[in-house]
Parts: C-alpha cells; structure tokens; sequence
C-alpha cells in the first residue's frame, strides 16, 4: 500500500514558538491530504483538508492563523502551529487520499507535540 | 452533521473468545464505510472497506464486517481473537457529498488477555 511519512515524530517546544510538521506521500502523488488531531483516549478530530495548490479548507472551530496549512507540491503539506500553547499539545496525524479509492485514506505515524 | 457512533468504548476478551464491535452512522445517503486499526505505538492502518455490493466485507487478519443498510450498522467481528488483536479500533464514514473526507467514530480500545 501507499506510504505516508510524518516528520518529526515527537517535538517538544517552548511556550510561544512555531512548530512545523511535514507530511509526504512517498510512493505516490497527493492532490489532497487531510490534518487530524488526536487527544488521549479520544477519536481523530479532522482539523483541515490540504489541497495541493490552493487553499486550505479548515473545520469549525480551527483557528486558520494559528494552525498554517501549506500543501506547496504534490508530495508535501506542512502543518505549522503558530506561537504554541500548552492546550495545543497533541498528537498530530496526517493522511493522503489514494487517488484511485475514492474516501480511502492513508494515514502518516503521527507527530506527538508538547509544547512546555 | 453526519456523525458516527461505536458504543464500545472499552473491551475486554480472553483469546479465543469472539468479537463484535458495533458502529452506527448517521447520514442517509451512499457512504463508503471504513474500518481503522491502530496497534500501540503504530499509526492508523485499514482493516477493511466496504464501498458497494455484498455486504459482507472480510478483512486482513481474519476480521469482517456486515453492512446493514436499514440499521445504518457496519459492526466489525472477529470469530476467535487473539493476544496480538490488543490494539484501538476506528470505524469511519465517508458520504459521497464530503468528497474524500473522512468522519470518524469514538474508537473502541480492544484488549485480549492471553
């Protein structure tokens, strides 16, 4: 199956800093990609769809300037969250749509942020 | 909003027992209905689909699930699970107006004792 790498695996950051998460597609192109959080014990919460391209489009209730989604080439979006908080402490997982499955999905291992 | 319901939250079975985990969602129309298996430690990996015809889907690892389109259920089973079946399972939805997005349920927390 289709590969999906995150990049970094866990990050720990000051109160105040920008973190930047990667995520590739490795074996195939990716025209959309989705974000996700994911709080202990709890359900993957969609944060944003990420199209190569143009614009991301982001759920109710996620701050589009604090969570900044660049999707620059077919093979690479960049989740940054901006000027981090203790409360954005999570697990980070992004997935690639498998262009010849419509709604399937393959997912990324995931980015654990702490941010202290 | 469309939503998806998995009633258990946590399970606990001694190998060899068989499994049922139920999965209902919300939305009336065609849906692509997936179930997501996440090991300790690992990232999310597909278990099964079921996009369209016999409604009887069977997976890796000898899971299946039953599409029952008058309950809105897709429940996965598993006849005899074992210690290495321990891991988080994720039932999703996705409906042919969200484009490829994907809805997900609560996630039950399997645990098999050896």
């Amino acid at each position: 199956g289709a590969v999906v790498s995150q990049h970094p695996s866990r990050v720990i950051c000051k109160s105040g800093t920008s973190v930047k998460i990667e995520c590739r597609s490795l074996d195939f192109q990716a025209t959309t990609m989705f974000w996700y959080r994911q709080f202990p014990k709890q359900s993957l919460m969609l944060m944003a769809t990420s199209n190569e391209g143009s614009k991301a489009t982001y759920e109710q209730g996620v701050e589009k300037d604090k969570f900044l989604i660049n999707h620059a080439s077919l093979t690479l979006s960049t989740l940054t969250v901006t000027s981090a908080h203790p409360e954005d402490s999570s697990f980070y997982i992004c997935s690639a749509r498998d262009p010849g499955a419509p709604g399937e999905q393959y997912f990324g291992p995931g980015t654990r942020l702490t941010v202290t | 909003a469309q939503s998806v319901s998995q009633h258990n939250h946590h399970v606990i079975l001694s190998e060899a027992a068989s499994l049922e985990l139920g999965c209902n969602y919300s939305y009336g129309g065609t849906v692509n209905l997936f179930w997501y298996v996440q090991y300790p430690g690992q990232h999310l990996q597909l278990l099964l689909k079921y996009f369209s015809g016999d409604p009887l889907v069977k997976g890796i690892k000898g899971f299946e699930a039953e599409f029952i389109k008058s309950k809105f259920s897709f429940n996965l089973r598993k006849p005899s699970v074992q210690w290495s079946d321990t891991a988080e399972y994720f039932c999703a939805v996705n409906h042919n107006n969200a484009g490829n997005m994907l809805t997900f349920g609560g996630g039950t927390r399997l645990m098999v004792k050896p």
